[in-house]
């Protein structure tokens, strides 16, 4: 059974960097079956897309993030890692990770982590 | 890229039936079958139910299914029970450079 977590610190202050990892167990990030991504949710609000990151290094980002957003992967770790640059309040929510699988992504995401409050405040 | 439209709640008695929808445009739900449902239980992970419009996640019950006509996908849970109370959101892949649209939220009540 394929499993995520994240981790990384729950408050961030203003204009310095979020970071976030997520480790896979119960499958490989290597493999070019799936994409991996990270998502977060904003309290009281809806799902929003950030980026994936595919076995190659190949990424993509959502527009409304793509300047500050870095997506890597460690496949060493079987981990992939989340880096959000210059958060403001309106960067604090639950961050996940989660995999999609089938073309053309992200289509849908069938594994999901716990997520984890990020809140940017000084 | 604006949300996917969807009721703020809905709610229904054990054993009835219920539809949430979720209304997007020709670059999102109605250009593509690939519309997803995810339910969402209070401080967890999402999980996908339904995924291309209408097949159901293994495991799944088949008391959920999915549908679409044009822009709108639709989301019906027939034999309510009491755990299906919970967060819905729908999921659409789009042409537009932002790839994945989330809906904005159905609760439901039972």
């Amino acid at each position: 059974q394929v499993q995520l977590q994240e981790s990384g610190p729950g408050l961030v202050k203003p204009s310095e960097t979020l970071s976030l990892t997520c480790t896979v167990s119960g499958g490989s990030v290597s493999t070019d079956r799936y994409w991996w991504s990270w998502i977060r949710q904003p309290p009281g609000r809806e799902l929003e897309w950030i980026g994936y990151i595919y076995y190659s290094g190949s990424t993509n980002y959502n527009p409304s993030l793509k300047s500050r957003v870095t997506i890597s992967l460690d496949m060493s770790k079987n981990q992939f890692s989340l880096r959000l640059s210059s958060v403001t309040a309106a960067d604090t929510a639950v961050y996940y990770c989660a995999r999609s699988h089938g073309s053309p992504p992200p289509r849908l995401f069938d594994y999901w982590g716990q997520g984890t409050l990020v809140t940017v405040s000084s | 890229q604006s949300a996917l439209t969807q009721p703020a709640s809905v709610s229904g008695s054990p054993g009835q039936s219920i539809t949430i929808s979720c209304t997007g445009t020709s670059s999102d739900v109605g250009g593509y079958n690939y519309v997803s449902w995810y339910q969402q239980h209070p401080g967890k992970a999402p999980k996908l139910m339904i995924y291309d419009v209408s097949s159901r996640t293994s495991g799944v019950s088949n008391n959920f299914s999915g549908s679409k006509s044009g822009n709108t996908a639709s989301l019906t849970i027939s034999g309510l029970q009491a755990e299906d109370e919970a967060d819905y959101y729908c999921s659409s892949y789009t042409s537009s450079s932002t790839l994945c649209v989330f809906g904005t939220g159905t609760k439901v009540t039972v």
